[in-house]
């Protein structure tokens, strides 16, 4: 059974810094994994996919990297803002055949002024 | 706006209650999912359809829920008498396996959140 863990649960970074975000999955026989953000009391905005063929994808300030074989993904954060505060979670769908995502617990960033 | 809509946005009930949420994927996606969100935690896979058929059901899919998607467009989700445990806050999302259109990427949409009183 797939279980996607996400640590720390939450960070607090002052404004402008670079800071990375934790992802790590048990079955490393994933399709691909995706990086979503979510404000509260919203749904899901999706940010970044990685297929599992590919080690990084990057978009805008945010980039993500993934390495399959030690079960592992981070998301990068350049010069964050206080609008990049919000909850960070990530998800892996673990093969072709098997549509479902599972997600982690996520991250929640606050971004100090 | 031509991402993922959810209706109602929000709903409270009365244990027992029936009640029944609305999913419309974004246009030209051809599958479609129920995820289910507690408050803390990440969402737990509920059920997915490709087209109009039910492809996957989950565990937590007990009798007391029922998921449509006659015409390979809208979907429904229905739970029938309510419990106090069912408040929680539930995503629609969309996906196409088209290549020429999305890598397999999930979209969701804002989620309609229920409390059972």
């Amino acid at each position: 059974k797939q279980e996607v863990t996400q640590i720390p649960a939450a960070l607090s970074v002052p404004e402008g810094e670079n800071l990375v975000l934790n992802c790590s999955f048990t079955d490393s026989a994933i399709y691909n994994l995706q990086w979503f953000r979510q404000d509260p009391g919203k749904g899901l905005t999706s940010l970044l996919l990685i297929q599992s063929s590919q080690r990084e994808q990057t978009s805008g300030r945010l980039n993500a990297s993934l390495d399959k074989s030690s079960g592992r993904s981070t998301l990068y954060i350049a010069a964050s803002q206080p609008g990049d505060s919000a909850t960070y979670l990530c998800a892996v769908r673990t093969d072709f055949g098997n549509e479902k995502l599972t997600f982690g617990t996520g991250t929640r960033l606050t971004i100090i002024p | 706006d031509t991402g993922v809509s959810q209706d109602p946005r929000h709903k409270i009930t009365k244990r027992g209650q029936n009640v029944t949420f609305r999913c419309d994927p974004i246009s030209e996606h051809n599958r479609l999912y129920w995820y289910r969100q507690t408050l803390g935690q990440g969402p737990e896979f509920l059920t997915y359809f490709q087209n109009e058929a039910q492809l996957e059901k989950s565990r937590l899919l007990s009798d007391r829920f029922s998921a449509e998607r006659p015409k390979g467009s809208f979907s429904t989700l229905e739970i029938q008498r309510t419990e106090q445990g069912d408040s929680a806050m539930y995503l629609c999302a969309s996906s196409t396996n088209l290549v020429r259109l999305a890598g397999h990427e999930q979209y969701f949409g804002p989620g309609t959140r229920l409390t059972v009183t």
